[in-house]
């Protein structure tokens, strides 16, 4: 297993700014994934995040307005850029600690409230 | 391409009845089958997963799960809820037509109430 933190936990943000989200991992893996989770939705890939390569992206997700660093083996870091309310959500960062065995460990979550 | 569909977004039982969590997916090929529990406010924490072998998979807290190929099912269960039991519950299947590895493809998730 893994354990992983996210900062800031929560925030309130007005529009037009830009957040950006921490994650750490208290271990080395090579992917970590970033998802958003909308109010009372599932769970919604954002892009893969590979330490020295460019993170991919999901169908709707583009780099321009999410992002994504991955600096070392143990650290991830989301922007959400120029924010609207819509992008109010809860962003989960994961991570695969085992390659190839598709089992993910997820952070706790930062909840997002742009007004 | 991989979809999951869980039935019921919202199930209530009553504490010490059994818990059926219903989960069924799509995939062309033999998939990794994953049950995942979001408390209130926090993350998601694995509970089961199934890859190959036997059918039956036991998890944390007393969940365990079966995979029926046949009926493209697996669904969540719980012989006796405890009232520490009520969660948002994600069914996820892995995409393994995903050339990087790893994706996860979320049902919409069933929200457990557990009555006393």
């Amino acid at each position: 297993s893994a354990v992983i933190s996210q900062k800031p936990s929560r925030d309130i943000c007005q529009r037009g700014t830009s957040l950006t989200i921490q994650c750490q991992v208290d271990s080395q893996v090579t992917m970590m994934f970033w998802y958003r989770q909308q109010p009372g939705q599932s769970l919604t890939l954002i892009a893969t995040a590979n330490q020295g390569s460019e993170a991919t992206y999901e169908s709707g997700f583009v780099i321009d307005k999410f992002p994504i660093s991955r600096p070392n083996l143990t650290f991830s870091t989301l922007t959400v850029s120029n924010m609207s309310p819509e992008d109010s959500s809860i962003y989960l960062c994961s991570v695969e600690v085992d390659r190839g065995s598709n089992e993910q460990y997820f952070g706790p979550g930062t909840r997002l409230t742009v007004t | 391409a991989q979809s999951v569909t869980q039935l019921g977004s919202h199930v209530s039982v009553s504490e010490g009845a059994l818990v059926l969590l219903r989960c069924n997916y799509s995939s062309s090929v033999p998939p990794y089958l994953f049950w995942y529990v979001q408390y209130p406010n926090q993350g998601l924490q694995l509970l089961l997963k199934y890859t190959t072998g036997a059918t039956l998979v036991k998890g944390i807290n007393g969940f365990e799960a079966e995979f029926k190929k046949s009926e493209t099912s697996f669904h969540l269960t719980k012989p006796s809820a405890h009232m520490s039991d009520a969660a948002e519950y994600f069914c996820a299947v892995s995409d393994l037509d995903y050339n990087q590895g790893g994706k996860l493809i979320f049902g919409q998730g069933t929200e457990l109430s557990v009555k006393p």
